[in-house]
């Protein structure tokens, strides 16, 4: 199966900083996402993004796909952003079968 | 829409014993996917389910089993609970257009193997 690399692992912010938070992939994926999980478990859909650019507010998120990477940029940080962001991607051979990465931990501080 | 619901949220079970966990996908979604988190091991895929048919299988054991039915309804049972199987249990739908396949998931159930 895909590998999926997170980083950074841990992230501590200043509120108001910006941040980026990146996923690589070991091979061509499709479907990419990005989520956030919040405190009780659930993840969140932040972005579908199997290509190109996209913004919501203070996030966006931009995937290269022939570069196997995705990016996730968060600006002017709140305590609120606080949690595990998670990229996760399908195989094209495996059909429906995410892959998820390690997740990175944000706590933005006051 | 609703979202993806799952029930219950939470769960005490004792070794040896099973359990049965149920997931409602969106409204006209047909595929359901099983997750298990865990710190040490992370999210780890269990089984999809698509059309009452499974259709792809992740790396676990044959205690776990899952089906689906006609109303995409899914359901999972762990057999014979191990310590190890204490977890959050993660359900996920989406429709599957073949091209376009947002997956959107559930709260979860939490599991507590005691």
């Amino acid at each position: 199966g895909i590998q999926v690399e997170q980083s950074p692992p841990d992230l501590i912010l200043q509120e108001g900083a910006n941040s980026t938070l990146r996923c690589n992939f070991s091979d061509s994926v499709n479907n990419l996402q990005w989520f956030h999980q919040n405190p009780w478990g659930q993840l969140i859909n932040l972005f579908y993004i199997p290509s190109g650019t996209k913004q919501n507010g203070r996030l966006s998120a931009t995937t290269v796909a022939t570069e196997r990477y995705s990016l996730l940029y968060i600006s002017s940080s709140q305590t609120t952003d606080s949690g595990v962001y998670f990229c996760a991607a399908t195989d094209p051979n495996t059909g429906n079968q995410f892959y998820f990465g390690t997740g990175t931990s944000l706590t933005v501080i006051p | 829409k609703a979202g993806v619901t799952q029930t219950p949220r939470y769960l005490i079970k004792t070794r040896g014993q099973q359990v049965t966990l149920s997931c409602s996908p969106i409204s006209g979604h047909r595929s359901v996917s099983w997750y298990q988190q865990t710190p040490g091991q992370g999210l780890q895929f269990l089984f999809e389910y698509f059309s009452e048919t499974q259709r792809n299988k992740g790396n676990f054991p044959g205690r776990f089993s899952g089906r689906q039915f006609s109303n995409s309804r899914s359901e999972m049972n762990v057999s014979t609970l191990e310590l190890g199987d204490s977890a959050l249990y993660l359900c996920a739908s989406s429709s599957w257009t073949g091209i376009y396949n947002e997956q959107f998931f559930g709260p979860g159930t939490r599991l507590t193997v005691l």
